[in-house]
């Protein structure tokens, strides 16, 4: 079974450049995550999709960072303009559906590391 | 509201003796707990969940963890520590239709 994937795996931006993130979750998994994670802190969550609708993006800084998820399968983050502090490791996961019954195992794509300058 | 504390931002141990990570939440609802790894430029990878059913759970590589409502803890433990344990530890708290969180983390260092 493919897990997901993610692209670019790096990127080094200026200030105030925009950048995108693409994710391809695990087939058939109807829940998708997109989570920020700063170095040396754990995972914040930024946007859950169910299919594709948003479930929770009370952490997502919406004056700069936008996702969407347009077709229920793959998805893109979007930072513009990117800033200093948004410097991280974006990590997408997908999980089968997760709010009936509970929360379901999330499965994590290997990351990409966005260094800003 | 939910939240999720880990105890120790380090854990340094021997090879071959036992791992303790503590992990305290705080939940409205009954939560799910998960505990989960992520070595060096590796992608996270789940230990073991809880999930309301046994409150001892066995995960991967020997880890387990245990429920324990009236602590509210949820630590991660494992007999005889090895090499590869080496890494940072995440414990994870859920409630229902809640907010996903994340601890901080527990690196991990195991000594020879």
């Amino acid at each position: 079974e493919a897990g997901v994937a993610q692209s670019p795996r790096y990127k080094i931006i200026e200030k105030r450049q925009s950048v995108a993130f693409w994710c391809n979750p695990i087939s058939g998994h109807a829940t998708l995550y997109w989570y920020q994670q700063i170095l040396g802190q754990g995972p914040k969550l930024l946007i859950q999709f169910q299919n594709n609708g948003v479930v929770d993006d009370s952490q997502l800084p919406k004056d700069r960072f936008s996702a969407e998820r347009l077709k229920g399968v793959d998805s893109t983050l979007k930072i513009q303009p990117a800033k200093l502090e948004d410097s991280a490791v974006y990590l997408c996961a997908s999980s089968l559906a997760g709010l009936a019954g509970g929360p379901k195992t999330q499965y994590f794509g290997p990351g990409t590391r966005l260094l800003v300058l | 509201a939910q939240s999720v504390t880990q105890l120790d931002s380090h854990v340094s141990v021997s090879e071959g003796t036992p791992v303790l990570l503590r992990c305290n939440y705080s939940s409205s609802y009954s939560p799910s707990l998960f505990w989960y790894v992520q070595h060096p430029n590796k992608g996270l990878q789940l230990l073991l969940k809880y999930t309301s059913a046994a409150t001892l759970v066995k995960g991967i590589n020997g880890f387990e963890a245990e429920f324990k409502k009236s602590e509210t803890s949820f630590h991660l433990t494992k007999p005889s520590a090895h090499m590869s344990d080496a890494a940072e530890y995440f414990c994870v708290v859920s409630g229902w239709g809640g907010k996903i969180i994340f601890g901080k983390g527990t690196r991990l260092h195991i000594l020879p």
